[in-house]
């Protein structure tokens, strides 16, 4: 089947610090990989997305690659901000099944001034 | 271009009544999700639909929940006599196509039942 596990949260930083947040999955066939985030009351925004293997993802400094050997894609960015405070979603999709998203359970990051 | 609309985006339920939320996908999107997210956890998928059909309704619990997306005007998801378990956030989504497209989320309604 498929699924996405990702590293459980909290994670606290303090500003200016290097984030990762680990995130594996297991799929039959050739996913996409997305990175989501969410704000407080907020609905998801995409923030980065990757559509097959070695293709690295990046946006307002975070990035990610798509490891087809380990089944990975960990978010990483060089130095976070306090306005990156929120929850972080790892998922996939897949063309032959409607690419409906499965999702990680998601990443809560707190960053301290 | 207005993106994704929900509403309400709080709704409150006593257990046994219906519960309906409401999904406007992006202009020119004929395809929506829908998505549930339980307190502290990541969304789960329900169903996906275009204009007139259910295509994939595997997420769907088999009692009570129903959606449809009508020729004109948003698509509904209907749970009836809702219990407290129901209360969680529902989130839909809209594309442009079934191929591979980016998905785009609306704000989400989050349901609570008393």
């Amino acid at each position: 089947g498929n699924s996405v596990t990702q590293m459980e949260g909290p994670v606290t930083l303090s500003e200016e610090a290097f984030l990762t947040i680990n995130c594996t999955y297991t799929a039959t066939g050739y996913p996409s990989l997305f990175w989501y985030v969410q704000y407080p009351g907020e609905g998801l925004q995409l923030l980065l997305k990757a559509t097959k293997a070695d293709d690295k993802g990046s946006n307002k400094g975070f990035e990610a690659t798509y490891r087809k050997e380990t089944t990975s894609f960990h978010l990483e960015k060089g130095s976070v901000q306090v306005s990156d405070s929120a929850v972080y979603f790892c998922a996939l999709s897949r063309k032959d099944n409607f690419n409906k998203f499965y999702f990680g359970s998601g990443t809560k990051l707190n960053v301290k001034p | 271009n207005a993106g994704v609309m929900q509403n309400p985006r709080h709704l409150v339920r006593r257990r046994g009544q219906e519960a309906r939320l409401r999904c406007s996908p992006m202009k020119g999107h004929s395809h929506v999700y829908w998505y549930r997210q339980l307190p502290e956890e990541g969304l789960k998928f329900m169903v996906y639909l275009q204009k007139e059909n259910i295509i994939d309704e595997s997420g769907m619990p088999k009692e009570r929940f129903s959606a449809e997306f009508p020729k004109e005007g948003p698509s509904i998801l209907r749970i009836q006599q809702v219990v407290r378990g129901d209360s969680a956030a529902y989130f839909c989504a809209s594309s442009s196509s079934g191929g591979y497209n980016e998905q785009f989320f609306g704000p989400g309604t989050r349901l609570t039942v008393l």
